[in-house]
């Protein structure tokens, strides 16, 4: 099994709808981050979190909230989609303590569009 | 802030001959280096990390890179390219731990085509 996932793997959902992609983990990190990729940007951070009671921005966390349920979830919340949040998003999550790089695992990714 | 310049967004090469793909960063002091691949429909993969040390830094799939601190750059080399290394290829910086390391900076990424 996976140590990353994600669900939903594919979301269409039309402007100004609420949506909400899910992150899971069995790596027993504390550490966790939601990216979003698009062509030719590369990912960009857009929340991550150290544990259960600390959220922290990212680079391009406006119209973005996230929710950190248990150490294991990390959710990333869209209160009303707009088009150009179309993107592929990736959670992944680390361990700083383990690993003095801080290596980031990621998960499979979640493509949304919004019609 | 860091930041990192993936200068090509494309490289075609055939089967079997060598790969070298380009990474620079911009960024005070060593930072930790990383090399990411992500495969059609995959999440990304870890190819090799450098953060001190000997600065040839060996990775799995038969890759390696150096990190030339005059040259500002971790470069990403393999000798001999299989068609399955067809792929995007992020080159990715953080601060060093204690400076905020939880930060990935990515590069814009290089797409790897693979010809017979």
């Amino acid at each position: 099994d996976a140590d990353v996932t994600q669900t939903p793997r594919n979301r269409i959902t039309k402007t100004g709808k609420r949506i909400m992609l899910e992150c899971s983990q069995t790596k027993g990190h504390d550490r966790m981050y939601w990216y979003r990729q698009d062509p030719g940007l590369g990912l960009r951070l857009i929340y991550y979190s150290f544990d259960v009671k600390d959220i922290n921005k990212g680079e391009i966390s406006d119209g973005y909230s996230v929710s950190r349920q248990a150490q294991a979830k990390f959710s990333l919340s869209l209160e009303s989609a707009i088009p150009n949040q179309t993107a592929l998003y990736f959670c992944a999550t680390s361990d700083p303590l383990r690993d003095r790089a801080n290596e980031q695992y990621f998960g499979p990714g979640t493509r949304l569009t919004v019609t | 802030a860091q930041s990192v310049t993936q200068p090509d967004i494309h490289i075609t090469v055939s089967e079997g001959a060598s790969l070298e793909l380009r990474c620079n960063y911009s960024y005070g002091a060593t930072p930790y280096l990383f090399w990411y691949v992500q495969s059609p429909g995959q999440g990304l993969q870890l190819l090799l990390k450098y953060f001190s040390g000997d600065t040839l830094v060996q990775g799995i799939k038969g890759f390696e890179a150096e990190f030339k601190r005059s040259q500002s750059s971790f470069n990403l080399r393999k000798p001999s390219v299989h068609w399955s290394d067809a792929a995007e290829y992020f080159c990715a910086v953080a601060k060093p731990r204690g400076f905020g390391n939880e930060k990935l900076t990515f590069g814009t990424g290089t797409r790897l085509t693979i010809i017979p």
